[in-house]
């Protein structure tokens, strides 16, 4: 894999569903794994940065887990809200250079 | 606090003249990066500043040059727009050696 990519690209889901993303990532030279949640006509808001394999992350009911050998990154979202409505873009970043080379997003709408 | 401040929020230009984005950094950043954000695509690094230098370019024509004041505010040139220019500027601020942005709500340039 030479960039990031994500699925799936977009996907609505009923109020209280669970549901989880996929990023993947280039593996060689990994240095860190990001996650943002973008509302629209926002600020995307920084989730979750990892750098570890294995590392596991929690805010409130979102986790995130990172497999840097593999290349991929999962974003989890329990007991989904109409609030969790946005567009979730991964980034990552390798060792020596300092630019972001970011997803297309996933734009998750949930339902009342 | 006030995070990363861009300007103007939204402009529109005629091909062939020049533009000027703002951004001011969140208070205690040094470094500022730039992207665009094209439809349907991710954010695309275009460069980043610390110290007043560019420490590291994209893949964007010479057409696109940035500048960092000496109090970490930055501004994107972009001289002869082309259509294709049009797209979401961000603006994003980090410390020095510390991953992870912190964005502005970006600049939306149209060039008719």
């Amino acid at each position: 894999i030479l960039n990031v990519e994500q699925s799936p690209q977009s996907l609505h889901v009923q109020e209280g569903d669970s549901t989880n993303f996929t990023c993947s990532f280039p593996s060689s030279n990994f240095y860190a794994l990001h996650w943002y949640r973008w509302e629209t006509a926002k600020s995307p808001e920084a989730l979750f940065v990892m750098t570890l394999n294995g590392d596991e992350k929690k805010k409130g009911r979102i986790s995130a887990t990172l497999n840097t050998k593999e290349g991929y990154s999962y974003l989890y979202i329990k007991g989904s809200q109409p609030e969790d409505s946005a567009t979730y873009l991964c980034a990552s970043t390798t060792s020596g250079t300092y630019k972001y080379i970011f997803g297309t997003g996933t734009r998750l709408k949930v339902l009342a | 606090d006030a995070g990363v401040t861009q300007s103007p929020t939204h402009l529109i230009k005629t091909r062939g003249q020049q533009v000027t984005l703002r951004c001011s950094p969140k208070s205690g950043h040094d470094t500022v990066s730039w992207y665009q954000q094209a439809l349907g695509q991710g954010p695309q690094f275009i460069f980043q500043y610390y110290e007043e230098e560019e420490r590291q370019r994209g893949n964007f024509p010479d057409r696109f040059s940035g500048h960092q004041f000496p109090n970490y505010s930055s501004e994107l040139n972009v001289n002869a727009l082309l259509l294709g220019d049009s797209a979401l500027y961000l603006c994003a601020s980090s410390p020095l050696g510390v991953t992870g942005y912190t964005f502005g709500s970006g600049t939306r340039l149209t060039v008719v």
